[in-house]
Order: C-alpha cells, then sequence, then structure tokens
C-alpha cells in the first residue's frame, strides 16, 4: 500500500493563478483532511470529508475549495492563489478510528 | 473552538536525559489527544493517542498522561536518543469527524 500520497510535491505560482493540489489515499478510508503549516503555528484544518460525495469547512476555509467525487480522491484547489498562500499543505486519511494518516505534503510557493 | 497551547516551543536534552512536553486544552468535550512526530521534510506520523477515558497510556520509552479536570495532558519520553530529534505536535479532537486542533509544535534536539 502507497499510503496517503500527495501532487505536486513542490510548487510555484504567481499571484492570481489557480491549481489544484491531489490526495490520494488506498486505505479504503471514508474521512479524508487538508491542513495548511505555517511556521509557529502548526497545522490548521482548511477542509474535510466524511465520505465520498461530501465537504465541510474547517479552521481557515477562505480561499480554498475542495471536492471529493471519488471515495479515494480529495482534491484542495486555489481559484486565485496570493502570497498568503504560501505555506505546506497535508493531506489526511481516517477509517473509523480516530488515527489520522498524513502524506508527505505539498510546498506551495505564490509570487 | 477548540485552543490547544503547547510548551516549550523548543527543548533540548542530552542523549539518556528525559524530555517533557505539555499540552492544555479549552474544550472540555474534547476526547481524543494524539501526539504527533515530524521529521523534516515529511508528513506528521502518530506516535502515541490517548482518550478521555484513560489517565495514562506507555508505550515502550513514550507515555503520555492526561488530566481531564485541569485540561492539560503531556508526553514523556525517557531514555531519548538522537533519532528522537524531530518537531513533536500534541492535538486534540472531539465528536464524529475527529476533527484535530493541533498545538504550535516543540522542537526537540537530543544532543550526544
Amino acid at each position: 500500500n502507497a499510503g496517503v500520497t500527495q501532487t505536486p510535491k513542490f510548487r510555484v505560482l504567481k499571484t492570481g493563478q489557480s491549481m489544484t493540489l491531489l490526495c490520494a489515499q488506498d486505505m479504503n478510508h471514508e474521512y479524508m483532511y487538508w491542513y495548511r503549516q505555517d511556521p509557529g503555528m502548526g497545522l490548521r484544518l482548511i477542509h474535510y470529508s466524511v465520505g465520498e460525495g461530501t465537504t465541510a469547512k474547517g479552521e481557515v476555509p477562505d480561499g480554498y475549495n475542495v471536492s471529493r467525487l471519488k471515495k479515494q480522491n480529495f482534491l484542495l484547489g486555489l481559484e486565485s492563489a496570493a502570497p498568503s498562500q504560501t505555506s505546506v499543505y497535508f493531506c489526511a486519511s481516517r477509517l473509523d478510528r480516530d488515527e489520522q494518516f498524513f502524506g508527505p505534503g505539498t510546498r506551495l510557493t505564490v509570487l | 473552538g477548540e485552543n490547544v497551547e503547547q510548551h516549550p516551543s523548543t527543548l533540548s536534552v542530552q542523549e539518556g536525559d528525559s524530555a517533557v512536553i505539555k499540552c492544555t486544552y479549552s474544550d472540555s468535550a474534547s476526547n481524543y489527544f494524539p501526539w504527533y512526530k515530524q521529521e523534516l521534510g515529511k508528513g506528521p506520523q502518530l506516535i502515541i493517542d490517548i482518550r478521555s477515558n484513560v489517565g495514562e497510556k506507555k508505550d515502550q520509552r513514550i507515555a503520555v498522561t492526561l488530566n481531564k479536570t485541569a485540561k492539560h495532558f503531556s508526553l514523556h519520553i525517557t531514555e531519548t536518543q538522537p533519532e528522537d530529534s524531530a518537531v513533536y505536535f500534541c492535538a486534540a479532537s472531539t465528536g464524529t469527524a475527529s476533527k484535530l486542533t493541533f498545538g504550535t509544535g516543540t522542537r526537540l534536539q537530543v544532543t550526544l
């Protein structure tokens, strides 16, 4: 099993550009999460999904959209990137117990 | 919403010594408290967790204690080794979606 994978690993955007981050898990997990990690602030929840076709807002959802069309994939979109969205983005998934499994992260820089 | 505070932000210990990291939480409904270890350039990895119906849990050199009344929990690492050097995060969650609220992290450095 590959676990949780994230694509791409690194990306540089210009202000106003759009992009989609892909998270994929092969563990048949129901729950999936997107977090951002900034220096000195820990990880903060952006959006999450409790199952295929469902999404919900987390702590810092503004400027992001998500979709969960397939159970194994959770997409995070930035429609118009801003420098404040420079961060490391982590995806996580969970079955029914509490433990969340994290992917390796995507480092995004917005110039 | 939930607020988790974590101290210290950095911790340096000599190999073989013990390390203690402390966290407090604000929401009395929180019922799950995991600890994650993050190595440079990698995603967080769960090292130990505790639920609100348990006061202490141990796994080899790692232990976690929970005081529900005071709303604080701590990570204890004994006989530290250089490979324990990393950033450690505490978190708290509640509800069926288990949304995690993280502390701000502790950078642990184990020196020879």
